[in-house]
């Protein structure tokens, strides 16, 4: 199974939007709602901030929001913040013997 | 607070064993499956193994299935990641993390890196 796909890096300026993608197929993304999204600060954990697509765990800002269109997920933050700036990678369920893929991560520059 | 450390990494040569343990703190560590995911230096994450609240149900990715073991210990809020006959293609940084929904792993420790080289 292979990776799912996400531009290597994107960029914004403070109260801006920026959109990342996470491409992948009809037996991942585009079959199945369960999507998720992750943040990584350098050395800190991964933390979720999108899982079945859309829902955002308590404590997750709205500036964080996720949505898909057939093989393609999508994560939007809107009114970027210095401290968005961080590592961006997405999962799907990849059905019951695969279980999740995930995507190589995009670096979100602020700038 | 809530939080998960992984700790047992370290450098091992081709073909040994390490054990990786990871403490629960904050949460009911047996309400959660748990999961264990690596990632690659300049690779994107991988699943490699995980465990329903009970330890009843395991599953493993292909690429481990056979060398290593998931196992927890609810009363001392404990997952392990037992890892035998290691490979060059198995190092990396070694996360646990809380499974909420498919797919989704809500709270992730900092990880543990295993290195295995000669």
């Amino acid at each position: 199974q292979s990776a799912l796909t996400q531009p290597p890096s994107a960029s914004g300026s403070p109260g801006q939007s920026v959109t990342i993608s996470c491409t992948g197929t009809s037996s991942d993304v585009g079959g199945h709602n369960y999507v998720a999204w992750y943040q990584k600060h350098p050395g800190k954990a991964p933390k979720l901030l999108i899982y079945e697509v859309t829902k955002r765990p308590s404590g997750v800002p709205d500036r964080f929001s996720g949505s898909k269109s057939g093989n393609t997920a999508s994560l939007t933050v809107s009114g970027l913040q210095a401290e968005d700036e961080a590592d961006y990678f997405c999962n799907s369920y990849a059905g019951t013997n695969n279980y999740v893929i995930f995507g190589g991560g995009t670096k979100l520059t602020v700038l | 607070e809530v939080q998960l450390v992984e700790f047992g990494g370290g450098l091992v040569q081709p073909g040994g064993s390490l054990r990786l343990s990871c403490a629960a703190s904050g949460f009911t560590f047996s309400n959660y499956w748990m999961i264990w995911v690596r990632q690659a230096p300049g690779k994107g994450p991988e699943w490699v193994a995980y465990i329903r609240q009970d330890g009843s149900e395991t599953h493993y990715v292909d690429s481990v299935r056979g060398r290593f073991t998931i196992s927890r210990d609810n009363p001392r809020y404990s997952l392990s990641l037992q890892m035998n006959n290691l490979r060059a293609e198995d190092t990396a940084l070694y996360f646990c993390a809380t499974v909420i929904a498919v797919g989704a792993f809500h709270i992730w420790g900092q990880g543990t890196m295993v290195t295995v080289s000669s």
